[in-house]
């Protein structure tokens, strides 16, 4: 059962509007939220992360939301240009729970194109 | 010089094969993973291990197996390859889990099994 879903395969905006990517999670005992960055041919790199005793945290063009009650993050970004069209990875962990600590529960990823 | 480096990139071998993809990483970290990646399936974890006597199955361990040489190296094998086992395969690496708990991923290898 998945603990981490992305539910939008694929989304397409307009460069310069707002892209928002959403990420739902099941397990009440994530504390820990990030997400990631994919090109073609290339790793996962890290984008931005937000702790759950927070509901906000912004970098530059790129802000991720976090709403316990409704286990529910999303990533903005404004705005959006081009070079941002990639996958991007939600992804969860429960930093001090049991002896998988620390480890990262991935959804399955949203393809954002951002067209000019 | 990159930080978390694969070998080799592409491989292309034959069902019945063993095959070895290895890890190194220059980051200092204790723990090092192994994921594949599957169109539509998201990353999944493989193996995991924290120090170098420290192995963990993941998500998806069965037909693979690890080796963790020493602290910066992680290899992961395939003893008799299947084409199911056709992905892309990232290691990672991360520090112990504190405030922060990023992974560093390596630029992942591509492989195919015919």
């Amino acid at each position: 059962d998945q603990q981490v879903k992305q539910n939008s395969p694929s989304l397409s905006v307009q460069e310069g509007r707002i892209s928002i990517l959403n990420c739902d999670y099941t397990n009440s005992m994530f504390d820990y939220f990030l997400w990631y960055k994919k090109y073609p041919a290339e790793g996962p790199t890290f984008l931005i992360s937000i702790s759950s005793i927070k509901d906000k945290n912004e970098d530059g063009r790129f802000t991720v939301f976090l709403n316990k009650s409704a286990k529910h993050l999303s990533l903005h970004i404004v705005p959006s240009q081009p070079g941002d069209s990639a996958v991007y990875f939600c992804a969860a962990s429960a930093r001090g729970y049991g002896g998988s600590q620390g480890n990262l529960i991935f959804g399955k990823g949203t393809k954002l194109s951002v067209k000019p | 010089d990159a930080d978390v480096t694969q070998t080799p990139r592409n491989r292309i071998t034959k069902t019945g094969k063993r095959i070895m993809l290895e890890c190194s990483q220059t980051k200092g970290h204790d723990r090092m993973y192994w994921y594949r990646q599957d169109p539509g399936l998201g990353l999944r974890l493989i193996y995991y291990s924290f120090d170098v006597k420290d192995i963990n199955k993941g998500e998806i361990s069965d037909g693979y197996s690890v080796s963790r040489q020493a602290q910066a190296k992680f290899s992961l094998s395939l003893e008799s390859a299947i084409p199911n086992q056709t992905a892309l395969y990232f290691c990672a690496t991360s520090d112990l889990p504190g405030l922060y708990n990023e992974q560093f991923f390596g630029p992942g290898t591509r492989l195919t099994v015919l």
